[in-house]
């Protein structure tokens, strides 16, 4: 069974500051790599794609991955109230004829004012 | 507007009843796939398919049937609920398997109820 983890949470970071949320996933062979945003009630949203190792950044988003070690995270920058979410993790694996996308189970970030 | 439509959004259900949730996309988007949300599990797949008459598994494919007759259309079928089927589901697309298309677009959920 390829895994992804994350942290479950919570999260809670101050208003301003810089939040953190990691990943681990456990098959090597993995392509592609996402992080989607979860508000409450609501169907999540893709908020950063990364593919290759090092850095994407996006606004106040940056991603990270380290194939090697199996690792993506994603960086939120001057956090605010509205980025109070659930964060899933995604990780594609497209060997082959299968092509098998494995959410993590989301790691709940509160930002307080 | 470009969206993927699911239907019901709610639905209750007694065991055996046989139901079907309905899935349409309006973005010409060749991968479709379904999910369940759970609570403490998260969101696992239970099928995709990456064109018209190619469907396959995913991590949670038991008690449910799919078909894609139409690019734009992937049913979601219980042929038999259970109560562990107790869910809330969500369709998504994207326009093609494979980098840099693979952005997924979800439907608003369907919150389903086996008693």
């Amino acid at each position: 069974q390829k895994e992804v983890e994350q942290n479950s949470g919570p999260l809670s970071v101050p208003e301003g500051a810089i939040a953190s949320l990691n990943c681990t996933y456990s098959d090597r062979g993995s392509q592609s790599f996402f992080w989607y945003r979860q508000y409450s009630g609501k169907s999540p949203e893709l908020i950063m794609s990364i593919y290759s190792n090092g850095d994407k950044e996006d606004g106040r988003f940056t991603a990270q991955l380290n194939k090697a070690s199996q690792y993506v995270s994603l960086l939120i920058r001057d956090s605010q109230p509205s980025d109070s979410a659930t964060y899933l993790c995604a990780v594609i694996n497209s060997g082959g004829s299968n092509y098998k996308l494995t959410f993590g189970k989301g790691t709940l970030l509160t930002v307080n004012p | 507007e470009a969206q993927v439509t699911q239907n019901p959004r709610y639905l209750i259900t007694v065991t055996g009843k046989k139901l079907t949730v309905t899935c349409s996309q309006n973005m010409n988007h060749e991968y479709m796939s379904w999910y369940r949300q759970d609570p403490g599990l998260g969101l696992r797949q239970i099928y995709y398919s990456m064109n018209v008459e190619v469907t396959d598994k995913g991590d949670v494919p038991e008690g449910y049937k799919v078909s894609r007759k139409e690019k734009r259309n992937f049913p979601l079928i219980l042929e038999s609920p259970s109560p562990n089927q107790t869910s809330l589901y969500f369709c998504a697309s994207s326009l093609a398997p494979g980098p840099p298309n693979e952005k997924l677009f979800f439907g608003s959920g369907t919150q389903l109820s086996v008693l």
